[in-house]
């Protein structure tokens, strides 16, 4: 079956310093890879994509997230984490079907970012 | 994303009653979706409309129905609501020009059957 895990149910990260979400999939090959953020009390907001090209993409507010094929994953990542980037993080991966068809996007059970002043 | 707009944004209603949920947009997309989002499981695709007339079954359709009433407007339907169909509920849009295009998502209305 096609899935993805988000490992962390909760990262805590102090403001200033780096911060990491974990994300790998399961699914057959070469599909496309999205971030989502959710902000209390409002809906999913797109972060950042993957179709193809460079490991690494960047996004909005600040965030990265890099790509590793061999790993089937593909963090998301900042420098320097905000007070403000406190939120529910969600991956999603589109798997592509050469035969055509909709390929729908399955989601990881997201992740709780915190940051701590 | 204040493109796609859903009402109502919060609803507590009993078992056994019709609940609709209205998803509206002016982004123009031709796709719209239905998700469900409960803690732990992500989002969980109810039903997804390519145009119209072209309206499918999503991975948990059951209990559900929907209706795309023009291209700007999609709704989901409890005919039956259960305890079990509590849950965070998004509308989402998309172009239809590529598999690579991101999702656009409503506010999302917050559902409790008691």
């Amino acid at each position: 079956a096609q899935s993805v895990a988000q490992p962390e149910d909760q990262v805590n990260v102090a403001e200033g310093n780096p911060l990491t979400v974990k994300c790998t999939y399961s699914v057959s090959g070469n599909p496309y890879l999205f971030w989502y953020v959710q902000y209390p009390n409002r809906g999913l907001q797109f972060l950042l994509k993957y179709i193809t090209g460079d490991n690494l993409v960047k996004g909005s507010y600040g965030f990265e997230a890099e790509f590793n094929k061999s790993q089937t994953s593909f963090h998301l990542k900042k420098p320097s984490a905000l007070v403000s980037d406190s939120a529910l993080y969600f991956c999603a991966v589109r798997p592509i079907r050469l035969s055509g068809g909709y390929n729908k996007l399955i989601f990881g059970a997201g992740t709780r970012l915190a940051v701590h002043p | 994303d204040a493109d796609v707009t859903q009402t109502p944004r919060n609803r507590i209603t009993k078992t056994g009653k019709r609940i609709m949920l209205e998803c509206s947009q002016t982004k123009g997309h031709d796709r719209m979706y239905w998700y469900r989002q409960d803690p732990g499981l992500g989002l969980r695709l109810i039903y997804y409309s390519f145009d119209v007339k072209d309206i499918n079954k999503g991975e948990i359709s059951d209990g559900y129905s929907v209706s795309r009433q023009a291209q700007a407007k999609f709704s989901l339907s409890l005919e039956s609501a259960i305890p079990n169909q509590t849950a965070l509920y998004f509308c989402a849009t998309s172009d239809r020009t590529s598999a690579s295009v991101a999702q656009y998502f409503g506010p999302g209305t917050r559902l409790t059957v008691l």
